[in-house]
């Protein structure tokens, strides 16, 4: 299986952006590219997922480089609340189970 | 909203006890998932379940086992637990690809 490497923590000031990098050199043409958080407290929860375009959604955007071997998270403007653990996870399409390595921790300070 | 309910947040067992973790979701997901997170080694994936009656394992699956008798449910066993075996324990379900974690249940073997 493909794997994800993540840096194990990370630290940001309130309303600055963040850049979650993932390095994910073996994936393969098919794997998509996943992230998960996980809050204090609480199971992980979906974030954005991608496979060659760069994503956007009302909680982040994806930017996956040209020859897919990283990607990279953007919180656009973090708050205390973005505080969690982030996991970058690559999924093969033919089945539905996904590896999560980790992850990154995220230090919001105000 | 989907919802993944765990029988118990927190659970206190003997060694040699047999464990039963359970797990309920009320979107008709067709996956489902057993992990277990320990301190940093992130989440791992014990079991997993495509359909009623099939599971696969995951990369950690010795000294568990799993039943899937009906769509909703998917129960995570300890036939004789052992102290390693205390961890939190998270299970998920998905239809595609987006996973959706219960608030997990915390085992301690004593």
């Amino acid at each position: 299986d493909a794997k994800t490497t993540q840096p194990n923590s990370m630290e940001s000031n309130e309303e600055e952006p963040v850049h979650l990098p993932c390095n994910h050199s073996t994936i393969s043409g098919t794997d998509y590219i996943h992230w998960y958080r996980q809050l204090p407290s609480q199971g992980p929860e979906y974030v954005i997922h991608g496979l060659t375009s760069n994503v956007n959604n009302r909680m982040a955007s994806l930017a996956i480089a040209e020859d897919r071997k990283s990607s990279t998270l953007i919180l656009h403007r973090a708050t205390l609340r973005d505080a969690a653990v982030y996991y970058c996870i690559l999924r093969v399409p033919s089945n539905n189970d996904m590896r999560f390595g980790a992850g990154t921790r995220l230090t919001v300070k105000p | 909203d989907v919802k993944v309910t765990q029988s118990s947040r927190y659970l206190v067992k003997r060694t040699g006890e047999k464990v039963f973790l359970e797990c309920v979701q009320d979107m008709d997901h067709e996956n489902m998932f057993w992990y277990r997170q320990d301190p940093g080694l992130g989440l791992r994936l014990i079991y997993f379940s495509y359909d009623v009656k099939m599971k696969e394992k995951g990369d950690i699956p010795e000294g568990y086992s799993v039943s899937r008798e009906k769509k909703e449910r998917f129960s995570l066993i300890l036939e004789s637990a052992s102290t390693n075996q205390t961890s939190m324990y998270l299970c998920a379900s998905s239809h595609i690809y987006e996973q959706y974690f219960g608030p997990g249940t915390r085992l301690t073997v004593t």
